[in-house]
Order: structure tokens, then sequence, then C-alpha cells
């Protein structure tokens, strides 16, 4: 299976903290994504990162991405209630024709 | 303007019927998809049409159905519903398919609740 593997499932911080999730996948990829859905609504793109890039910024997103390892993982700074949110990774293999989406991560912000 | 909407956002309806889910995209994409995700928020792609041409077809039962009338819009037809189909399905779009898959635009989704 493609499908990705969130770690951990759920995360409980303070606002104001950083917030750091991450992302195994197990075949080669062309790129890696990450969504967020809020509760009872669709996912929304927050970032792509090709397979030939290490690093990509976002405003206070920061993704990272190891081949090497197959892993990612994607950094919230100052967190805040806002982004309460489950976040998901993707993958596109090469040769694929869709994403394959992980587990996802349940992101709670304590105002 | 909603870019990808579906309709209805939610469904209950007995074992047995047979309903559909219809989506409709106004951003121009080749690419249209289907994504059922279960209780634990596991998403599971079922179908992909790229110009109103499967592509994907995932192990999905022949009791559900995709119909693409243009590359605008993807249907989703399900027979003979089942308890184990209680779900949220979502459409999505994209501008590309294939290695270049990029950003996926998902609809809100809906909610299909077997009785």
């Amino acid at each position: 299976s493609q499908q990705g593997e969130e770690d951990p499932q759920a995360l409980s911080i303070q606002e104001g903290e950083n917030a750091t999730m991450n992302c195994s996948y197990k075949t080669s990829i062309n790129n890696l994504q990450w969504y967020r859905q809020n509760s009872g609504r669709g996912l929304v793109h927050l970032i792509l990162i090709r397979s030939n890039e290490r690093e990509k910024h976002s405003g206070r997103l920061r993704v990272t991405l190891d081949t090497s390892k197959k892993s990612s993982s994607l950094l919230i700074t100052a967190s805040r209630a806002a982004d309460t949110a489950s976040y998901f990774c993707a993958t596109a293999g090469r040769g694929a024709n869709n994403l394959f989406f992980g587990t996802g991560t349940r992101l709670t912000v304590i105002p | 303007d909603t870019a990808v909407s579906q309709t209805p956002k939610y469904l209950v309806t007995q074992m047995g019927n047979d309903k559909s889910i219809k989506c409709e995209q106004n951003l121009g994409h080749d690419t249209m998809y289907w994504y059922k995700q279960d209780s634990k928020k596991f998403l599971k792609i079922m179908f992909s049409y790229n110009n109103k041409e499967l592509i994907i077809n995932e192990t999905v039962p022949n009791r559900f159905s995709p119909k693409s009338p243009d590359k605008a819009h993807l249907n989703l037809h399900i027979n003979s519903l089942e308890l184990g189909d209680s779900a949220v399905y979502f459409c999505a779009s994209s501008f590309v398919a294939g290695v270049n898959t990029g950003e996926l635009f998902f609809g809100e989704g809906s909610r299909l609740t077997v009785l």
C-alpha cells in the first residue's frame, strides 16, 4: 500500500507553542502534500513539496522531506486555536494518477 | 463561488435503497475524484476521471458506479446500499493527474448514513 502514516495520531498543545507532525510513506514519490481538515469540512491544501526539495516554508508552516527515510514533517509555529484540525499527508507516487492519504494527526490547540 | 460543490450534504437512507451524490467543479480542472472517508478519518480513493474518461477504479464494489457527463461533473451512484457504505464521500478535482498530480480541491463532503 502506498498509504502514509502520520505520527502522532493526536496532539494537544497550548496556544503559542509549536506543533510538529510526522508522516512516513512506503514507495517512491513525485511529491508530498499536506492538507488540513476542520471538523465536518472538506480538506484544504496547505503545502506541496517535490521529491527533489528538502524543505519548504509557507507562512507559519515549515515542511521537510527526507526521501532516504521516506518521511516528512510539518511544523506549525506559534500555534493558534484556529489551527485546531486534522492534518493529513498525501503522496503522489511515480506513475500514480492520484494522491494517497495518510491516517491523519488530530491537533488540538488550547487557548 | 464554491469551487467544488457536492449535493446532498447529508443523506440518510434505508439498506437496499439506491442513491446518488452529485459533484460539480467550476475550476476548469481536467481530473475529478471520489474519496471515501470512514469513521476513523481514513481517506481512500475510489474513482478518478480525466476528461470524462475513467482512469482509476480502485477495489470498490460494483454497486458503486461513477458517471461523468462532462469534465466539470462527476456523479456517484450507489445501488443496494449496505450498512458498511455509511461514510463521508468527498469529491475532489485537480488540474493535472498522473505523476505530476498537483493540489486537490475538495468539496465539503456528503455524509451518507445507511440505516
